[in-house]
């Protein structure tokens, strides 16, 4: 089956760097690249998605970067705010299947 | 239209005893999912359901747990006989069917067991 792996487990930043998360995939027949992002005691809520048809996407200060070829995938969050801070899990799945195996999860704190 | 409800939010048990926790999909969606949160770690998949059926069932343990959705109804994650490595967050998510289902689950707030 699909292993995510996910790194680093803690990022501490200061407010208004970037923070980069990476994860690596195995099975080469995911296509479907979600992130989400949960807040303490709260739920996972998808912040931003990829398909395997597209390198990159953006959504404001938010950004995934996919290379299939390696099957590596990245999330970068610019100008960080300490509402930021949360816990981020990347995931993988099948198109079709859409069963999404996470990684075991990035805690990032923001420093004010 | 609400979210995906979880109940109970909190659930203590003793060793041996049973817990059942429920969930309702958000309105429109048939697929059910069931994951597991360790503390430190991530989202394990359990199960994966649709009304009246068990597509994929790989991530239960073998013994003591099971879930079901039926027709009418939440679906029910059920454990019999705690032990204490039971304790852990169980999330549910949903997605609709067919063209609707774009990836995304739509988690609830989860049920925190807790096993004494």
């Amino acid at each position: 089956g699909e292993n995510v792996e996910q790194h680093p487990s803690t990022l501490s930043v200061q407010e208004g760097d970037s923070a980069v998360i990476k994860c690596t995939y195995s099975d080469s027949a995911s296509n479907y690249f979600p992130w989400y992002k949960q807040e303490l005691g709260k739920r996972p809520q998808l912040i931003i998605d990829i398909r395997s048809n597209v390198g990159e996407k953006k959504d404001q200060r938010i950004a995934v970067t996919l290379n299939k070829t390696a099957k590596h995938f990245s999330l970068h969050i610019t100008e960080t705010q300490p509402e930021d801070s949360a816990v981020y899990f990347c995931a993988a799945s099948i198109g079709g299947s859409y069963i999404p195996t996470f990684g075991r999860g990035t805690s990032l704190i923001v420093h004010p | 239209n609400a979210g995906v409800m979880q109940n109970p939010r909190h659930l203590v048990r003793r060793r041996g005893q049973e817990a059942r926790l429920r969930c309702s999909p958000m309105k429109g969606h048939s697929h059910v999912y069931w994951y597991r949160q360790l503390p430190e770690e991530g989202l394990k998949f359990m199960v994966y359901l649709q009304k009246e059926n068990i597509i994929d069932e790989s991530g239960m343990p073998k013994e003591r747990f099971s879930a079901e959705f039926p027709k009418e109804g939440p679906s029910i994650l059920r454990i019999q006989q705690v032990v204490r490595g039971d304790s852990a967050a169980y999330f549910c998510a949903s997605s609709p069917l067919g063209q609707g289902n774009t990836g995304e689950l739509f988690f609830g707030e989860g049920s925190r067991l807790t096993v004494l």
